[in-house]
């Protein structure tokens, strides 16, 4: 149990284009994501926290209008990384928790590696 | 403020060597629970334990064992014979407090790898 996956896996983009990216939790209900950012050899930074049917909180320092993320049900939440450019390029990963014996756990997908050319 | 702090940044041992990944957390709250991710060459985080503040037992999963000491605010990793499957980034985090909120506060990770 407690499966959490992402779409895509890759992605390469031009510069100026925007990127969706999808995370599921597939045998649970999450009404709690959160997105990640990781560069190479560091370790994850949370950009937001995602809970369902309301407004992401964004970390600071993270833009709002650059990562916009919706969390339209419970089993579902998406990053668009809007105009990206290639100071976007990274690891993206979600993590879900669930409000049951699970919560306090984060599950994570698999990650999105993001490359803006 | 909570802090996480895992000073060993890489360890390299040879195959069945048994190896211990330290973690040492900073936080006033009296809840709280501690983690231990695993990040192979995929790059997916999978969940190894989590423990919380009231449960200071140890545990012992296979060859995995960790030890939580809350006089120390520690919460050391052991791998037993290591094998070369078990190289990977290990990450320790804390979440809880007053607050909440459930976010995962990390360590810098530390690289393990094992040789044959």
């Amino acid at each position: 149990g407690a499966v959490v996956s992402q779409h895509p896996s890759w992605v390469i983009c031009k510069s100026g284009t925007s990127v969706k990216i999808e995370c599921r939790s597939l045998d649970f209900q999450a009404t709690t994501m959160f997105w990640y950012r990781q560069f190479p050899k560091q370790s994850l930074m949370l950009m937001a926290t995602s809970n369902e049917g309301s407004k992401a909180t964004y970390e600071q320092g993270v833009e709002k209008d650059k990562f916009l993320i919706n969390h339209a049900s419970l089993t579902l939440s998406t990053l668009t990384v809007t105009s990206a450019h290639p100071e976007d390029s990274s690891f993206y990963i979600c993590s879900a928790s669930a409000p049951t014996a699970l919560q306090e756990t984060q599950y994570f997908g698999p990650g999105t590696r993001l490359l803006v050319l | 403020a909570q802090k996480v702090t895992q000073v060993q940044t890489e360890i390299s041992v040879v195959e069945k060597e048994d190896v211990t990944l330290d973690c040492v957390y900073e936080t006033r709250d009296t809840t709280y629970y501690l983690f231990w991710y695993k990040q192979p060459p995929s790059g997916e985080l999978v969940f190894l334990i989590r423990r919380n503040s009231f449960d200071e037992q140890n545990e012992i999963s296979g060859r995995y064992s960790w030890n939580f000491q809350k006089s120390t605010s520690s919460f050391n990793f052991t791998i037993t014979a290591s094998q070369v499957v078990d190289s990977a980034v290990y990450f320790c985090a804390l979440s809880g407090g007053s607050s909440n909120t459930g976010k995962l506060i990390f360590g810098q990770g530390t690289t393990l790898q094992v040789k044959p």
